[in-house]
């Protein structure tokens, strides 16, 4: 069973357009954390969010346990901001579980 | 830049050759991961670390797979014999034990031609 799925699975932005990337789990887990990929493979980390709402410059999480899912808001994108953004959660056992990604692309 | 450290960042090896890797965890940081990503970008878990000790470990990781965290020294990852299926992005991550976050680093990327 895949244990996190996000979506979408590609989303197309003209420049300045708002982003909205959404990830739902299998289980409930307050070990949240959100990750961009950048195409050489480095996973860079965009924002922790075990619970609640939190921000990050033009980045947003909200991460409701109970309902089991976690959302990444990109205010005002950027071209530079084109690539795969990955939902992660840890299970109690300290496994990393990954969502298949969103892949981003802005255009001018 | 990365807090956590991965080399080589390319290695390239003929079947049947073994193929090290090693990572440094961020500093302070007992549990470490390796993963496996390949090139339909899925993730595979391969093995975890607490310290120096095994958390927890996949099949394959059994078989032809071997890794070790020694005190005061890289963790590694090493593949005894090749296989073309082995060529992956291997990444590596570490992280305080609970409620927190992981880092990951730049990762190896192998290629077993």
């Amino acid at each position: 069973e895949q244990q996190v799925q996000q979506s979408p699975a590609s989303l197309v932005l003209q420049e300045a357009e708002n982003a909205e990337l959404q990830c739902s789990f299998s289980i409930f887990t307050n070990q949240v954390q959100w990750f961009y990929q950048r195409p050489g493979g480095r996973l860079v980390s965009l924002l922790y969010n075990p619970s609640g709402t939190k921000q990050s410059g033009r980045l947003t999480s909200t991460t409701v346990i109970k309902e089991r899912r976690s959302s990444l808001h990109i205010s005002s994108s950027q071209i530079t901001d084109s690539g795969t953004y990955l939902c992660a959660m840890r299970n109690s056992n300290n496994r990393i579980f990954f969502g298949d990604g969103t892949q981003l692309v802005v255009k001018p | 830049n990365s807090k956590v450290i991965q080399t080589p960042r390319y290695l390239v090896k003929g079947q049947g050759q073994k193929a090290k890797m090693r990572c440094i965890p961020e500093k302070g940081h007992p549990v470490v991961f390796w993963y496996q990503q390949n090139k339909n970008n899925e993730f595979k878990f391969l093995i975890n670390f607490q310290n120096q000790e095994v958390l927890q470990q996949i099949d394959m990781t059994e078989k032809r797979f071997s890794a070790e965290c020694p005190s005061n020294s890289p963790c590694s990852l090493e593949i005894q014999s090749s296989e073309a299926g082995d060529s992956a992005l291997y990444l590596c991550a570490s992280s305080l034990w609970v409620d927190s976050d992981y880092t990951f680093g730049s990762g190896t990327r192998l290629l077993v031609i």
